[in-house]
């Protein structure tokens, strides 16, 4: 089975710190996805990484960052946390194998409240 | 642009009942795949099913079965004789064949009352 990791369930931090959220995935797994769940929103694609180093934004990337250094690991990044990020955070990778519409899967998430 | 909509926000059913959660999606590809998602209580979201926008068959694993239909852009889910264990949050998601990314409706809360 897909084993999706993240590092933290629960997580509390002070405005303008520098936050990070890491997800480490065991599937060998090339796309690794970061997504914040908010009540009535649904899912929003904040970034994601389809290879080592590479990454690309998604439909909310503002106030984020992101690194990928190993292909397991992809980490979240706020560079200066504020309280309108106070959300659920999901981590989730897919492979290219297998063809394309391969399932995405997804870790426990981390609740971020920032105070 | 890619949208789905899943108009129930929250369904309350008593055990044993049938459930049919609506999902309906626009797109202007040709090529696509819808999924559903299970988030429990505990957080992770759990995968269910993958459709093709080529395979219009219904779809039957236990309790579940999915109704797919292009012609009505739907794809609805229906859960039969409804235990307490399957109230979750259910997410329909639409992905582009060519992309990777994901479009994930509002999701519907469905609590099942013993």
């Amino acid at each position: 089975d897909v084993k999706v990791t993240q590092s933290s369930r629960y997580l509390v931090k002070r405005t303008g710190e520098k936050v990070f959220l890491e997800c480490v995935q065991d599937m060998d797994h090339e796309n690794m996805f970061w997504y914040r769940q908010d009540p009535g929103l649904g899912l929003r694609l904040i970034y994601f990484s389809y290879d080592v180093k590479m990454k690309e934004k998604g439909d909310i990337p503002e106030g984020y960052s992101v690194s990928r250094e190993k292909k397991e690991r992809f980490s979240l990044i706020l560079e200066s946390a504020s309280t309108n990020q106070t959300s659920m955070y999901l981590c989730a990778s897919s492979s290219f194998r297998g063809g394309a519409g391969q399932p995405q899967h997804f870790g426990d998430g981390t609740r971020l409240s920032i105070l | 642009a890619q949208k789905v909509t899943q108009a129930q926000t929250e369904i309350s059913v008593v055990e044993k009942e049938d459930v049919t959660l609506d999902c309906v999606y626009e797109t202007r590809d040709t090529t696509y795949y819808l999924f559903w998602y299970k988030q429990p209580p505990s957080g992770e979201l759990v995968f269910l099913i993958r459709r093709n926008s080529f395979d219009e068959q219904n779809e039957i694993s236990g309790r579940y079965s999915w109704n797919f239909q292009k012609s009505t852009s739907s794809f609805n889910f229906t859960i039969t004789a409804s235990q307490v264990v399957d109230s979750a949050v259910y997410f329909c998601a639409l992905r582009w064949a060519a992309g990777n990314k994901l479009t994930f409706g509002g999701g519907t809360r469905v609590l099942v009352k013993p």
